[in-house]
């Protein structure tokens, strides 16, 4: 069963921040938030993750409510390079769940000029 | 540093053939990961090698199987395909399995006639 929940698709207009939602409402406390992107025809691309605090890279901003059940990726400046699939996963860090990401149906963004 | 190299990018085979897909990691990364894309199932964990063992495994059946050499390049096979096996098959490579800094290949595109 799917741990995230996400609305399959949005725009953004070029230049605005796209704000981007993700549900995650039975996250336990060892369970971290991962985002990661696919752009047509090429494998996903890890943008950023986070625990419990608000992080921020040079790609995106993640924010992750105080109760953790859910998360929001903050993309500043949406280019037209952004648009994608972007995926929100829930993970351990723990040795039986390396490498077997569940992802879900994800949230197609189109940024239009 | 060169990125995770799938081959090839393409093929086409027949229902009952065997077919066997190749990934090189980035240089120093142990454990790399196999997933099935498709339309209607979306991104799907097959299995996880790390150091030349199947550390971990997903739900698909027997047909399916990998391995890994002693320089980390891995290997899956399927055989006696069938028309649903037709997908996108992604590898990901990592130093050790856990996705803060994980890699995506480009895919194979496999398509069973």
């Amino acid at each position: 069963d799917a741990k995230t929940t996400q609305p399959p698709s949005m725009d953004c207009a070029e230049g605005r921040a796209a704000n981007l939602p993700c549900n995650h409402s039975t996250i336990s406390g060892n369970e971290y938030v991962y985002w990661y992107r696919q752009i047509h025809s090429q494998g996903p691309q890890y943008i950023i993750h986070g625990l419990k605090n608000n992080e921020t890279n040079e790609m995106a901003s993640l924010i992750i409510t105080e109760d953790r059940k859910s998360s929001t990726l903050i993309l500043p400046h949406a280019t037209l390079r952004d648009t994608a699939v972007y995926y929100c996963i829930v993970s351990t860090m723990t040795t039986d769940s390396w490498g077997k990401f569940q992802f879900g149906a994800g949230t197609q963004v189109v940024v239009t000029p | 540093k060169a990125g995770v190299t799938q081959t090839p990018r393409y093929l086409i085979k027949t229902r009952g053939q065997q077919v066997t897909l190749s990934c090189s990691p980035i240089s120093g990364h142990r454990s790399v990961s196999w997933y099935q894309q498709t339309p209607g199932q979306g991104l799907q964990f097959l299995f996880e090698y790390f150091s030349e063992t199947q550390r971990n495994k997903g739900n698909f059946p027997g047909r399916f199987s990998g391995r890994q050499f002693s320089n980390s390049r891995s290997e899956m096979n399927v055989s006696t395909l069938e028309l649903g096996d037709s997908a996108l098959y992604l590898c990901a490579s990592s130093a050790d399995g856990g996705f803060t800094e994980a890699f995506f290949g480009q895919g194979t595109r496999l398509t069973v006639v």
